[in-house]
């Protein structure tokens, strides 16, 4: 089993949907996650990251994690075509160490 | 504020020949990474540098891979000889020392091994 999974997509939305992602992870020891953002050709940046449980927003990006499930999820509202990419989630061992998901690719339609 | 430098952006090798990549990270980061991304993967941990010291190489694959961070500022990391599998995105990043600190990668460095 991988540490942190994540569906590959492609998802594909209309423009103005609600974008859902979601991983999973098994190494409960660690309690930081991120979701970076990667567009094609670029390196990853970092969108959000959040600690332990709970939710965390951030303008249209809404990112949860909960505990008991094992269950990283992010939520972006009213999405635009400039939110097409891969979206990684990752998540932190001690010394700054992250393990990535593969990647979920998403793809918005004007 | 410049950002995590990367060259060369591109490379194409044949297999056993060997390649470098160079890395520039951002002004005053201590710790240094490399990453392997493989095609419709996500990033892989090659190795960690904390100034010119290694913290982790335990993924990197010795017996063709090294890196090195000379004075703790830019890195390279080496691939001989190189195989067809190690086609792959070489990331570069760099954070401040200490955990919980943002990562930050450069673009990338394109290697395919024909």
């Amino acid at each position: 089993q991988k540490e942190v999974e994540q569906d590959p997509g492609p998802l594909s939305v209309p423009e103005g949907a609600i974008v859902s992602l979601n991983c999973t992870y098994s190494n409960s020891a660690f309690q930081y996650f991120m979701w970076y953002r990667q567009y094609s050709r670029k390196g990853p940046e970092l969108l959000m990251y959040t600690y332990s449980s709970g939710n965390k927003e951030d303008g249209r990006f809404t990112a949860q994690v909960d505990k008991s499930s094992k269950y990283i999820s992010l939520f972006i509202r009213d999405s635009q075509p400039s939110d097409s990419a891969t979206y990684l989630c990752a998540q932190e061992a001690a010394g700054n160490k992250l393990t990535f998901g593969g990647g979920t690719r998403v793809l918005v339609k004007p | 504020e410049a950002g995590v430098a990367q060259s060369p952006r591109y490379k194409i090798i044949e297999k056993r020949q060997s390649v470098a990549f160079w890395c520039n990270p951002i002004s005053g980061h201590a710790t240094l990474y490399w990453y392997q991304q493989i095609l419709g993967q996500g990033p892989k941990l090659l190795i960690q540098f904390q100034n010119n010291g290694v913290v982790d190489d335990s993924q990197l694959p010795k017996d063709r891979f090294s890196a090195e961070r000379l004075k703790g500022v830019d890195s390279t990391l080496k691939i001989q000889p190189a195989k067809l599998e190690d086609s792959a995105v070489y990331l570069c990043a760099s954070s401040q020392q200490g955990s919980g600190n943002t990562i930050y990668f450069g673009e990338g460095s394109w290697l395919t091994v024909v």
